[in-house]
């Protein structure tokens, strides 16, 4: 089946810095999404972003589909922004969702 | 408000015991989905339905079953537990499966 992977695995930032996490995917795939999980264990979708690039305040993310990976860009970074950010793909062959491992960020204040 | 609820939110019980997940979303979504998040392995998706009366199976679905008898409703049950299937569980809905996913808040469950 499809392979996600995410990097880095952990991260430390000060905050107000900037960041990339990547996710790369070893098939095609019909959709990618970027949650983050808060330091609660709750669950947010972030961007539905099978392509291209999408931005939603501090937050961006553009998926290039025929090179497999996605990005995730944190701009000014906020303590609020530690948690875990997963990326998830469906893959062309059915309506499976398959989850990277995620990237664990934490900022420091 | 919008919401996927789950319950219980915790629950210890012991080997072969069964028990049952709930789940309900109140968006009218067609797609749902199981999920068991454990350490350093991300989500894995136990089972879907993209609708009633159809469900799949997803990666990892020994140990579990699920029904989907009315749009609103996607249990999760567990018919004799063991202590693998200790973890945290999502359920999540969206609209189809090709669009955004919304999740519950999650059960911790603890097999003895």
């Amino acid at each position: 089946g499809i392979q996600v992977e995410q990097s880095p695995p952990d991260l430390i930032l000060q905050e107000g810095a900037n960041s990339t996490l990547r996710c790369n995917f070893s098939d095609s795939v019909n959709n990618l999404q970027w949650f983050h999980q808060n330091p609660w264990g709750q669950l947010i979708n972030l961007f539905y972003i099978p392509s291209g690039t999408k931005q939603n305040g501090r937050l961006s993310a553009t998926t290039v589909a025929t090179e497999r990976y996605s990005l995730l860009y944190i701009s000014s970074s906020q303590t609020t922004d530690s948690g875990v950010y997963f990326c998830a793909v469906e893959s062309t062959g059915g309506f499976k969702t398959i989850f990277g491992a995620g990237t664990r960020l934490f900022v420091k204040a | 408000e919008a919401q996927v609820t789950q319950n219980p939110r915790y629950l210890i019980t012991v080997t072969g015991k069964k028990l049952t997940v709930t789940c309900s979303q109140n968006m009218n979504h067609e797609y749902m989905s199981w999920y068991r998040q454990d350490p350093g392995l991300g989500l894995r998706q136990i089972y879907y339905s993209m609708n009633v009366e159809v469900t799949d199976k997803g990666d990892v679905p020994e140990g579990y079953k699920v029904s989907r008898k009315e749009k609103r409703n996607f249990p999760l049950i567990l018919e004799s537990p063991s202590p693998n299937q200790t973890s945290l569980y999502f359920c999540a809905s969206s609209l189809g499966p090709r669009e955004t996913q919304y999740f519950g808040p999650g059960t911790r469950l603890l097999v003895l």
